[in-house]
């Protein structure tokens, strides 16, 4: 069945340290992929997704590339700030259903 | 536009009693899913509908759990009677143009 593997955490960065989250999915066909966003006691809030190969997601400097021939979708962000601390899921909607499969979340803390 | 809207917040009842968790949907928003998030199992989805009627109940974990969607703005999420091992944090999301956006979630702990 579709499912997303993402780095285990917990991840500890400095401020203004690159972040790289890396997130490989199983699936049929040409799924749809996304980054969640969790911070504590919030719900998930969708930080960005792609649709097709090669699209680029992008949202507060996070940015992901959909590359089907290596099935992954990694998030990166290029200098990150204190209030970049939260959970993490990767996720994936099949092309043909309605659900998501999520990834187990990475527990990213930047320190100042 | 308000977002999904969950209540209560938190719950905290004892074994055995009924608990009954509530969600609201964004406007137009035509698939409604029911997720719950624990430490151990992640986040698993219980049930999800469309256009009001339930399409894949296949995650609902016991028949203690149940869900209805009397219509487009309102579900529920039922649990009768409660175990300890229900604790967790119940999340609702609505879906449009490919996308679920999720409510703040229900903290539900039973003793």
């Amino acid at each position: 069945g579709d499912s997303v593997t993402q780095m285990e955490g917990p991840v500890t960065l400095s401020e203004e340290a690159f972040l790289t989250i890396n997130c490989t999915y199983t699936a049929t066909g040409y799924p749809s992929l996304f980054w969640y966003v969790q911070y504590p006691g919030e719900g998930l809030q969708l930080l960005l997704k792609a649709t097709k190969a090669d699209d680029k997601g992008s949202n507060k400097g996070f940015e992901a590339t959909y590359r089907k021939e290596t099935t992954s979708f990694h998030l990166e962000k290029g200098s990150v700030q204190v209030s970049d601390s939260a959970v993490y899921f990767c996720a994936l909607s099949p092309s043909n259903d309605y659900k998501l499969s999520f990834g187990a979340g990475t527990t990213v803390t930047v320190r100042a | 536009d308000a977002g999904v809207i969950q209540s209560p917040r938190h719950e905290v009842t004892e074994m055995g009693q009924e608990v009954t968790l509530r969600c609201k949907p964004i406007s137009g928003h035509d698939y409604l899913f029911w997720y719950r998030q624990t430490m151990m199992r992640g986040l698993e989805l219980l049930i999800y509908f469309n256009n009001n009627v339930p399409i894949d109940d296949s995650g609902m974990p016991e028949d203690r759990f149940s869900a209805k969607m009397p219509n487009a703005s309102f579900s529920t999420l039922k649990i009768q009677p409660s175990e300890p091992r229900d604790s967790a944090v119940y999340f609702c999301a609505s879906r449009a143009r490919g996308t679920q956006y999720f409510g703040p979630g229900t903290r539900l702990t039973v003793l």
